[in-house]
């Protein structure tokens, strides 16, 4: 079966510039995870959707990064504006069922603001 | 919240054997296990349920010590295929969000 798809795979942008990232989950997987992993650290979970409805986004900075999932396939991750602490991979999982269900990651998009 | 991993770097010589660490201060649900080879994404290892069971996969495996709220992650015999950096995700009870430690980098040498 086809993985996780993501797009860009690299993005290099200026701060205060704006940029949005696409995943395409694995095709039935209901879970789709947004994480932000910066270099030399773990993956930290920026927004959890079960179908189209968010479950979890206690850490997403609200003020600049929105995430959307409108038909329950397909999200868009967006930052605007971008600051230089923002650099990092960023990071689509998908899951059949949230919980304790096993995350299938995608090849991530790296983004470097300068 | 975050779980803490130890060590967090391992060089072993091919067959050689490791062990790597994961506590949390937290009472868990589940524990689980990924690597991450270098400019890849991560790929999923295994599970651990609360309960103290163990799981085997290949020559790795790993157990879940509820009580302590760590869980173990044993390579046996490495190859060097293992070379990577290993996760542990934690979750907490009715929770399914997924936080993971800042990992353990190990170096499988010929």
């Amino acid at each position: 079966e086809a993985g996780v798809a993501q797009s860009p795979r690299y993005k290099i942008i200026e701060k205060r510039q704006s940029v949005a990232f696409w995943c395409n989950p694995i095709s039935g997987h209901a879970t789709l995870y947004w994480y932000q992993q910066i270099l030399g650290q773990g993956p930290k979970l920026l927004i959890q959707f079960q179908n189209n409805g968010v479950v979890d986004d206690s850490q997403l900075p609200k003020d600049r990064f929105s995430a959307e999932r409108l038909k329950g396939v397909d999200s868009t991750l967006k930052i605007q504006p971008a600051k230089l602490e923002d650099s990092a991979v960023y990071l689509c999982a998908s899951s059949l069922l949230p919980g304790t269900n096993e995350q299938y990651f995608g090849p991530g998009t790296r983004l470097t603001v300068t | 919240q975050q779980p803490v991993q130890s060590p967090q770097a391992v060089i072993l010589r091919e067959g050689e054997d490791a062990v790597i660490n994961c506590s949390s201060s937290k009472a868990l649900y589940s524990v689980h296990w990924y690597r991450q080879k270098h400019g890849e994404a991560p790929i999923f290892l295994m599970i651990l349920l609360k309960g103290g069971e163990q799981k085997g996969h290949d020559k790795i495996s790993a157990s879940f010590n509820e009580k302590k709220q760590q869980s173990s992650l044993y390579l046996t015999a490495s190859q060097l295929s293992y070379s990577g950096t290993y996760f542990c995700g934690t979750e907490m009870d009715s929770s399914y969000k997924l936080i993971f430690g800042s990992g353990t980098r190990l170096l499988v040498r010929p």
